[in-house]
């Protein structure tokens, strides 16, 4: 069964521009969370999707935004990046019990 | 609201003795905790879970932990370190027991350095 897949692994962007970040969930997996991970806040949660609708959302600032394909993969968007947008974006697929990682996203804001 | 502290940012064992990562936590409701580790570069892996079945939980690679409500903890024990332990390893709790796809919380980390 493939895993969690996330592209790109790295994007490089300048202050101000937007981003769109990919999630294709394990096969089955009706679930999908984001989470940021930078070295000072640690890994924190944007929000999640399930079947298309956004069902729980973190504390951040609406220039994230996400959202959810019929087939369950999700994109999320950052618009008028700034330079502490810099993370690791990770995507999460839920199974039964618990939620499966995927390798992430190097996001550097220049 | 729910929390989770790890009591160390970082422990160094030597290859082959014991490990333990301490993690507590904080829940008004029963819930699921979670180890996670990360090895530099990579995504979570799940080492183990606890859902309310047997507090002692066994998981991957010979890592185990015992989730014991009266302390309010959930540490990571390893009879024998590996080299290929060292990496990053988070403590985490799920507000809602047995509700996969809910809002993760997660310490702060532990980093694990093993010495030959």
């Amino acid at each position: 069964k493939a895993g969690v897949t996330q592209t790109p692994r790295y994007l490089i962007k300048t202050r101000g521009q937007q981003v769109t970040l990919s999630c294709s969930p394990i096969s089955g997996h009706r679930s999908v969370s984001w989470y940021q991970q930078t070295p000072g806040q640690g890994l924190q949660f944007l929000f999640e999707y399930f079947s298309e609708t956004q069902r729980n959302k973190g504390n951040f600032p609406g220039r994230f935004s996400g959202r959810q394909f019929s087939n369950s993969r999700s994109e999320m968007n950052v618009s008028t990046l700034e330079l502490g947008d810099s993370a690791l974006y990770l995507c999460a697929s839920a199974g039964v019990h618990e939620q499966f990682f995927g390798p992430g996203t190097r996001l550097t804001v220049l | 609201a729910q929390s989770v502290t790890q009591l160390d940012s970082h422990v160094s064992v030597s290859e082959g003795t014991p490990v333990l990562l301490r993690c507590n936590y904080s829940s008004s409701y029963s819930p699921s905790l979670f180890w996670y580790v990360q090895h530099p570069n990579k995504g979570l892996q799940l080492l183990l879970k606890y859902t309310s079945a047997a507090t002692l939980v066994k998981g991957i690679n010979g890592f185990e932990a015992e989730f014991k409500k009266s302390e309010t903890s959930f540490h990571l024990t390893k009879p024998s370190a590996h080299m290929s332990d060292a990496a990053e390893y988070f403590c985490v709790v799920s507000p809602r027991l047995n509700q996969a796809g809910t809002a993760l919380i997660f310490g702060k980390g532990t980093t694990l350095s093993v010495s030959s």
